[in-house]
C-alpha cells in the first residue's frame, strides 16, 4: 500500500518561500508523475503542478511564475516551492500519485499539511 | 481556462439514488474521476476513467460521461456517503489538471 507523506513548516510569512516534501513509502517514486495540490480553508481543489521521476515538471499556468517542483529518488521524495507567498496562498497543500499518461487520475494522496501564510 | 461546474448541494433520503452532475466544454471526450472528502480528510479516488471503481470503492458508486456532462451516482445512499464530492480532468489544451466546484452531498 503506497502512502504519502507531506512535511514542512506550517506557518510562512508573507513574501516569503513556502517548502514542503513527500515522503513516499510503501513503493517506489521511480515510474510514476507524482502532483501537488491544494485546498484553501472551506473552497475547492487546485492543482498546483506534476514532475515525473525524471526529473521533468508541468505546473498550473496560474502559478507558473512561482512554482518549482523538484524530486529526489534516493529518498523517494519530491518536494514544492511556492515562492512569494501571500494569505491567498493559504491552504491545506497534499501530495498525490498522479497516473498521467493516458490516465489523469491521483489514486494515493497524503494525508495533508495546512499551510498558513501571515506575519 | 477550462472550467468544470457541480451543484453546490445535493440531498438524498437514505436507501434513495444521489446523482451529482459535472459540466465543461466536451467533458465526454476527456476521461473524468471524482472524489470523495470527508470534513477534515483527505480526498478519496471514487471513480476513474469515467466508469471504473477502485478496489476497495462500493458497487453503489458509478460513473457515466457523454456530451458536456460527466455523472456520479450513488444508489442506495447511505448515511456514510454524505461528503463533498469532486469531479476532475486534464484538459490537454492548457495542459493543466481541472477540480469541478465541488458538492455537498446531504443524507437526510
Amino acid at each position: 500500500q503506497v502512502q504519502l507523506q507531506e512535511s514542512g513548516p506550517g506557518l510562512v510569512e508573507p513574501s516569503e518561500t513556502l517548502s514542503l516534501t513527500c515522503t513516499v513509502s510503501g513503493g517506489s517514486i521511480i515510474g510514476y508523475y507524482w502532483s501537488w495540490i491544494r485546498q484553501p480553508p472551506g473552497k475547492g481543489l487546485e492543482w498546483i503542478g506534476y514532475i515525473y521521476y525524471s526529473g521533468s515538471t508541468n505546473y498550473n499556468p496560474s502559478l507558473k511564475s512561482r512554482v518549482t517542483i523538484s524530486v529526489d529518488t534516493s529518498k523517494d521524495q519530491f518536494s514544492l516551492e511556492l515562492s512569494s507567498v501571500t494569505a491567498a496562498d493559504t491552504a491545506v497543500y497534499y501530495c498525490a500519485r498522479d497516473l498521467h499518461t493516458g490516465h489523469y487520475y491521483f489514486d494515493y494522496w497524503g494525508q495533508g499539511t495546512l499551510v498558513t501564510v501571515s506575519s | 481556462s477550462y472550467e468544470l461546474t457541480q451543484p453546490p448541494s445535493v440531498s438524498v433520503s437514505p436507501g434513495q439514488t444521489a446523482s451529482i452532475t459535472c459540466s465543461g466544454d466536451k467533458l465526454g471526450d476527456k476521461f473524468a474521476s471524482w472524489y470523495q472528502q470527508k470534513p477534515g480528510q483527505s480526498p478519496v479516488l471514487v471513480i476513474y476513467e469515467d466508469t471504473k471503481r477502485p478496489s476497495g470503492i462500493p458497487e453503489r458508486f458509478s460513473g457515466s460521461n457523454s456530451g458536456n456532462t460527466a455523472t456520479l451516482t450513488i444508489s442506495g445512499t447511505q448515511a456514510v456517503d454524505e461528503a463533498d464530492y469532486y469531479c476532475q480532468a486534464w484538459d490537454s489544451s492548457t495542459a493543466c489538471y481541472v477540480f469541478g466546484t465541488g458538492t455537498k452531498v446531504t443524507v437526510l
